[in-house]
């Protein structure tokens, strides 16, 4: 599994776009890039995941590098709801959870 | 559906006591796994199944044992518990191995452990 490194912290202002950023420079082929979030006091849950293109569901967006050595998780209008830690997760096997980026949404 | 229970919600331990933590999952999901998560910190596996009679060890699974008698529960069994072991654990479950980029992981809602 490739090492992910993404910003401990980030800021958002409710109803505008975050772009949350997650560098994997060494991540292989086969690997697939996830993305976790954890709101306060739950377990995890999926947020959305790729390969090669760029993907949208109903929660996010995610932009993906086309070196694949980088990807951006994308949402479109931050809500209070949004504010949790992300993580960024390369992965062909076993899911390896680093410290993820906390994001603050601000009314 | 239930989705991942896990239980108790809340423990505390005296150093050198053993348990048991429970998680059930009714999805008949094939891959289970544990993680642990310390304050401020991510989630570290500790151990993982992908089927009823097989397990594997993850990223810390010093102190721990797990086995999977049935595709719905996944035991996880601290056998001397230590202050090092104070931390939330998490369950979770999907159909198949979830970096394959075929399914999402479900998590369970934590069971918070404290060893005095």
């Amino acid at each position: 599994d490739a090492k992910t490194t993404q910003p401990n912290s980030m800021e958002s202002n409710e109803e505008e776009p975050v772009h949350l950023p997650c560098n994997h420079s060494t991540i292989s082929g086969t690997d697939y890039i996830h993305w976790y979030r954890q709101l306060p006091s739950q377990g995890p849950e999926y947020v959305i995941h790729g390969l090669t293109s760029n993907v949208n569901n109903r929660m996010a967006s995610l932009a993906i590098a086309e070196d694949r050595k980088s990807s951006t998780l994308i949402l479109h209008r931050a809500t209070l709801r949004d504010a949790a830690v992300y993580y960024c997760i390369c992965s062909n096997n076993d899911m390896r959870f680093g410290a993820g980026t906390r994001l603050t949404v601000k009314p | 559906n239930a989705g991942v229970t896990q239980t108790p919600k809340f423990q505390v331990l005296k150093t050198g006591q053993s348990m048991t933590l429970q998680c059930a999952q009714d999805m008949n999901h094939e891959y289970m796994s544990w993680y642990r998560q310390d304050p401020g910190m991510g989630l570290r596996l500790i151990h993982y199944s992908v089927g009823a009679g097989i397990t594997d060890q993850g990223e810390v699974p010093n102190g721990y044992n797990v086995s999977r008698s049935t595709t719905e529960d996944f035991p996880l069994r601290l056998l001397s518990a230590a202050p090092s072991q104070t931390s939330v654990y998490f369950c979770a479950s999907s159909y198949s191995s979830p970096g394959l980029g075929i399914d999402t992981q479900y998590f369970g809602p934590g069971t918070r452990l404290t060893v005095l």
